[in-house]
């Protein structure tokens, strides 16, 4: 089946400093792939999708580019801010009729001012 | 647009009790989506429905788990005989699935269940 596999966390950086949150999957089908964002008291909420492959999705100053040849899809910020603290899950959906989605497990950020 | 309302947002119970949670998704959405969510397993995928109808329960236990979609403004998680380690946090999320490419998942608050 589906698989993703994301970097461990905690992740604790300071403010001002680059992130990059590795995220790589498993799949046999054509994927669409999503980034997450869930911060403290609710839901995950979504940050950013790309429906295609060599696409780059961008959201808050979070980018991530959808590789297919790597099957990859790194969630990279250049400048974290001390309100980016949240978990980060990266997920892939499938195609066609399985809407079953598949999550890694998160990625805890802590960002110090 | 009030987003996907849970209820309640905690509930505590006694080992042995029955807990339901509620779970209202967004108009006009046709999936809904149950998780559950700890600090050591992360979020784990339940169960969802496709226009009401059950399409996947893979991450249901198979006892004393159900879920069900009677209409499409309200579905229901319960849990029989719960147990200390069904404490977690209870997600629900609804999509607009159509087409043939997936869509993105709106989830509730959660619900907070605390087994004692």
């Amino acid at each position: 089946g589906d698989s993703v596999t994301q970097t461990e966390g905690p992740v604790t950086l300071s403010e001002g400093t680059s992130l990059t949150v590795n995220c790589s999957y498993e799949t046999k089908q054509y994927p669409t792939l999503f980034w997450y964002v869930q911060y403290p008291g609710e839901g995950p909420q979504l940050l950013f999708k790309v429906p295609k492959a060599n696409e780059k999705g961008s959201n808050r100053g979070f980018e991530a580019t959808y590789n297919k040849e790597a099957t990859s899809f790194h969630l990279q910020k250049a400048s974290v801010q001390e309100s980016d603290s949240a978990v980060y899950y990266c997920a892939l959906g499938g195609r066609g009729g399985n809407y079953k989605p598949t999550f890694g497990k998160g990625t805890s950020l802590v960002v110090h001012p | 647009n009030a987003g996907v309302i849970q209820t309640p947002r905690h509930k505590v119970t006694g080992k042995g009790q029955e807990a339901t949670l509620w779970c209202e998704p967004i108009s006009g959405h046709s999936a809904v989506f149950w998780y559950r969510q700890t600090i050591v397993q992360g979020l784990e995928f339940l169960t969802y429905f496709r226009n009401q109808a059950p399409i996947d329960d893979s991450g249901m236990p198979k006892e004393r788990f159900s879920a069900q979609m009677p209409n499409q403004s309200h579905s229901t998680l319960k849990i029989q005989s719960t147990q200390p380690q069904d404490s977690a946090v209870y997600l629900c999320a609804s999509s607009p699935l159509g087409g043939y490419n997936y869509a993105e998942q709106f989830f509730g608050p959660g619900t907070r269940l605390t087994v004692l």
